[in-house]
């Protein structure tokens, strides 16, 4: 079964560094979103992609947060600097293309400590 | 109005027993309501989904109901198995836009 894979699993950084997160999305899904969990809540967006282009990055911190998705394939969340508070399971997800409805598969997501 | 909002936070159930999680929305441009299954260190997993034109839809021990004028809807899980001990988020999206927001999750424990 196709998977989305995401690296790494677990990441601890001291609070002002930069760190950053990549993600490989399922063969041929173009729609690329990365989410935000904080423990004990639901996702939360952050940015969404079409193929190479963000279709939504309202919610994305953009003081310190960077998305990108060069080739429209593999995707990168940056954060820089890293805040206590940006503690949090981050996720990328994947569809076919645009509409909730087609479905997202995630992947098992990395676990930010800010220390 | 963006919200979805979930209950219980928590719930125990016994082995066999139904599980039942409530969601109720706001927004009516919602038309598409899935549920997530996640299991501790995985990102959550498409469990079911429905659409407000019907009222219930069933797949195996899983079901949900819909209540479209008091924007509500909930799953029940039958004859609970451990197995099933996981966290549920239900989450609402309009077809027309592309983004789906989630419940706060339930966290579900089946003792055997």
């Amino acid at each position: 079964e196709a998977e989305v894979a995401q690296s790494p699993r677990y990441k601890i950084t001291e609070k002002s560094q930069a760190v950053a997160f990549w993600c490989d999305p399922i063969s041929g899904h173009a729609t690329l979103y990365w989410y935000r969990q904080i423990l004990g809540q639901g996702p939360e967006l952050l940015v969404q992609f079409q193929d190479e282009s963000v279709v939504d990055d309202s919610q994305l911190p953009k003081d310190r947060f960077s998305a990108e998705r060069l080739k429209g394939v593999d995707s990168t969340l940056k954060i820089q600097p890293a805040e206590l508070g940006d503690s949090a399971m981050y996720l990328c997800a994947s569809s076919p293309g645009l509409g909730a409805d087609l479905g997202y598969t995630f992947g098992s997501g990395t676990r930010l400590t800010v220390v | 109005q963006q919200q979805v909002k979930q209950s219980p936070q928590s719930l125990i159930v016994q082995k066999g027993g139904i599980s039942i999680i409530n969601c109720a929305y706001e927004n009516t441009a919602f038309d598409y309501f899935p549920w997530y299954q996640q299991f501790p260190g995985k990102g959550p997993a498409l469990l079911i989904a429905i659409r407000p034109d019907v009222s219930e839809k069933k797949e195996g021990r899983f079901t949900i109901s819909f209540n479209k004028s008091a924007k509500q809807f909930s799953l029940h899980i039958m004859d609970s198995q451990p197995g099933d001990s996981a966290t549920y988020f239900c989450a609402a999206s309009s077809t027309g836009g592309f983004k789906t927001i989630f419940g706060a999750g339930t966290r579900l424990f089946v003792k055997a």
